[in-house]
């Protein structure tokens, strides 16, 4: 399988329990980017990363998101002590490249339920 | 604050005719644009991308971009049942870390049989 691949595909944690969503970007591609969607909301950025680089973490929320991107193996999203507002589905991107044209292809996404 | 807007529709059609959609965007020094289709609970699938003023054919699809009225549009002809799903805007900005995109709240299409 040569696209975006994420796992798990599914995620149930408990209030104040820690969320990891792993993302493995196509091959070829060293750019990953993140969005996370909102029942009936539109696709938000959180984070864009290259290895071992976070490039643009505007739209992470300042405490308990954070992301890596390692030198091996795939990008992390954490999220520490998750809430129900956190329930969302988690969609990893990646591109050749990161400015100018270049396109982003979207994994299967990771959906996260808080219980 | 960069916008993207959409009409949220939902737009119905008949099977057989075309589809228009369209989005406007706020950023003026935006120059890279796209289309994404996404079926419900599936992820964004990547239909269309366009960098210059006027029209680019793909199949059944044809992408417009006006940069003067900050405007792009997505044509589906011969739309298909198979067609229904919500279709996003989404921008590119321009120079520094701008490697993100910033999407529509998503058109959503119903193709009748």
């Amino acid at each position: 399988n040569a696209g975006v691949m994420q796992n798990p595909r599914h995620l149930v944690r408990r209030r104040g329990q820690e969320a990891r969503l792993r993302c493995s970007p196509m091959k070829g591609h060293s750019h990953v980017y993140w969005y996370r969607q909102l029942p009936e909301e539109g696709l938000k950025f959180m984070v864009y990363l290259q290895k071992e680089n976070i490039i643009d973490e505007s739209g992470m929320p300042k405490e308990r998101f954070s992301a890596e991107f390692p030198k091996e193996g795939p990008s992390i999203l954490r999220i520490q002590q998750v809430v129900r507002g956190d329930s969302a589905a988690y969609f990893c991107a990646s591109s050749r490249q990161g400015q100018g044209r270049y396109e982003q292809y979207f994994g299967p996404g990771t959906r996260l339920t808080v219980t | 604050q960069k916008e993207v807007e959409q009409n949220s529709g939902p737009l119905s059609v008949p099977e057989g005719a075309i589809a228009s959609l369209n989005c406007t965007y706020s950023d003026r020094v935006s120059q890279s644009f796209f289309w994404y289709r996404q079926y419900s609970g599936k992820s964004p699938e990547l239909i269309m991308s366009i960098y210059s003023n006027g029209d680019k054919e793909d199949g059944r699809f044809t992408a417009q971009l006006n940069k003067a009225s900050q405007y792009v549009s997505l044509l589906i002809r011969d739309s298909q049942p198979s067609d229904s799903a919500t279709y996003l805007c989404a921008v590119k900005g321009y120079g520094g870390s701008q490697g993100n995109l910033i999407f529509g709240k998503g058109t959503k299409l119903s193709v009748k049989p």
